[in-house]
């Protein structure tokens, strides 16, 4: 199953409403991640279930869609939260990812 | 809370083998309730998930890389290891180890990673 991220990337400064969008080539229900990724260090699990939020994970972040539209919005960007962020669904082998959407300072 | 930490050698030779161990903290490689697996992410590249394993030894593997590739668990040592044999440098990566409490589950956590180049 391929996932398409849009944008791949993205300027955007502190305060900002954004939305990242993951288009999965086939249905697959709700069994979508997004990750979030800071340089040199590994991805954390932001939201699985298109929905839920990974436990510690500030509430500005939201996951919404099922079957193979979905998309992620961080209500109001905070310094910490540029970064990289990529999809990744769980529905079928092989387990796959996003190509990743950088998210930059404007 | 789960600790993941990666090791092995950082430089491979071409068509020799890449050895990598994770070793897990605060939890069992022999729990029933967790998936442990490998993701590698190609520099300045996406993530790609190479595989998994369970406590039994049940393995998962992604049928682009799965010719090559093994990944078992030690319940002696609490580790997970892969292996990948035949390296080109097209696997220069950081290599990630993973836990996921299932195979239609995320993965909720991650070694901090190790870069291995390939080159001779």
């Amino acid at each position: 199953i391929q996932l398409t991220q849009s944008p791949s990337s993205l300027s955007a400064s502190v305060g900002d409403r954004v939305t990242i969008t993951c288009r999965a080539s086939q249905g697959i229900g709700r069994d979508l991640g997004w990750y979030q990724q800071k340089p040199g260090k590994a991805p954390e699990l932001l939201i699985y279930g298109a929905s839920t939020l990974q436990s510690g994970v500030p509430s500005r972040f939201s996951g919404s869609g099922s079957g193979t539209d979905f998309t992620l919005t961080i209500s109001s960007l905070q310094p910490g939260d540029f970064a990289t962020y990529y999809c990744q669904q769980f529905n079928n082998y092989p387990l796959t990812f996003g190509q990743g959407t950088r998210l930059e300072i404007k | 809370q789960l600790q993941l930490q990666e090791s092995g050698p950082g430089l491979v030779k071409p068509s020799e083998t890449l050895s990598l161990n994770c070793t897990v903290s605060g939890g069992s490689v022999s729990s029933r309730n967790y998936y442990w697996g490998w993701i590698r992410q190609h520099p300045g590249k996406g993530l790609e998930w190479i595989g998994s394993v369970f406590y039994n030894g049940d393995t998962y593997y992604s049928p682009s890389l799965k010719s090559g590739i093994s990944i078992s668990v030690d319940t002696s040592k609490n580790q997970l290891s892969l292996s990948l044999n035949s390296v080109t440098a097209a696997d220069t990566a950081v290599y990630y180890c993973t836990g996921h409490r299932g195979m239609t589950r995320p993965f909720d956590s991650w070694g901090q990673g190790t870069l291995v180049t390939v080159s001779s």
